[in-house]
């Protein structure tokens, strides 16, 4: 059974940089799209992008200038970098595995979710 | 604002069908496939459907989806308790290489 872990600071400071690593257990990290996906409290989901595990990207357009991803296959794990954050950041941080059947994909395994204060 | 657009609500009586409604557009749901998630308080969403109207091992037969241009939507007949959720339709954006969710529907069952 894959499972998923997101570890990282619960809070952070405005203008600093988010930084969250989603840790995947029971399976390999290969030959997948792992993305990160965001929940501010009583709203809904917002993916913020997707990394293949050869470091290919996509980025959501609204996040892509603070966005950065990467990967490490020796570890099983990959990376989320949000730069110059501010309160509106302020959300629960959900990494995810996009898992394939013939040409349709779709998030099959979850974290748990990890929650991300931005305030001084 | 979400790209997909979901009724923030609905509602519904034990035994009852409901339908959830999601609309987007022809660069999202007009040529992609649509998914659905079930979000329970306090935990992470779960897969409920997939590639418009396919359902995930496990999941009851009391969840359908289906698609139509460029709207889809789910149903949930025999309504029960434990179906009192958030739930998101999600699909991949050609436009903005991306994933794109709806606003999200809070089901009540009353």
């Amino acid at each position: 059974q894959v499972q998923l872990q997101e570890s990282g600071p619960g809070l952070v400071k405005p203008s600093e940089t988010l930084s969250l690593t989603c840790t995947v257990s029971g399976g390999s990290i290969s030959s997948y799209y792992w993305s990160w996906i965001r929940q501010p409290a009583g709203n809904g989901l917002e993916w913020i992008g997707r990394i293949y595990t050869s470091g290919s990207t996509n980025y959501n357009p609204s996040l892509k200038s603070r966005v950065t991803m990467s990967v490490d296959t020796s570890k099983n794990q990959f990376s989320l970098k949000l730069s110059s954050v501010t309160a509106a950041d302020t959300a629960v941080y959900y990494c995810a595995r996009e898992g394939y059947t013939y040409t349709s994909y779709y998030f099959d395994y979850w974290g748990q979710g990890t929650l991300v204060t931005v305030s001084s | 604002q979400s790209v997909l657009t979901q009724p923030p609500s609905a509602s519904g009586t034990p035994g009852q069908r409901v339908i959830i409604s999601c609309s987007g557009s022809s660069s999202n749901i007009g040529i992609n496939y649509v998914y659905w998630y079930q979000q329970l308080p306090g935990t992470a969403p779960k897969l409920l459907i997939y590639r418009n109207n396919q359902r995930p091992s496990g999941v009851p037969d009391r969840f359908s989806g289906s698609k139509s241009g460029t709207s889809a939507s789910l149903a949930i007949s025999g309504l029960r308790s434990e179906d009192e959720a958030d739930y998101y339709c999600a699909a991949w954006d050609d436009s903005l290489s991306g994933w794109v969710f709806g606003g999200g529907t809070k089901l009540t069952v009353l």
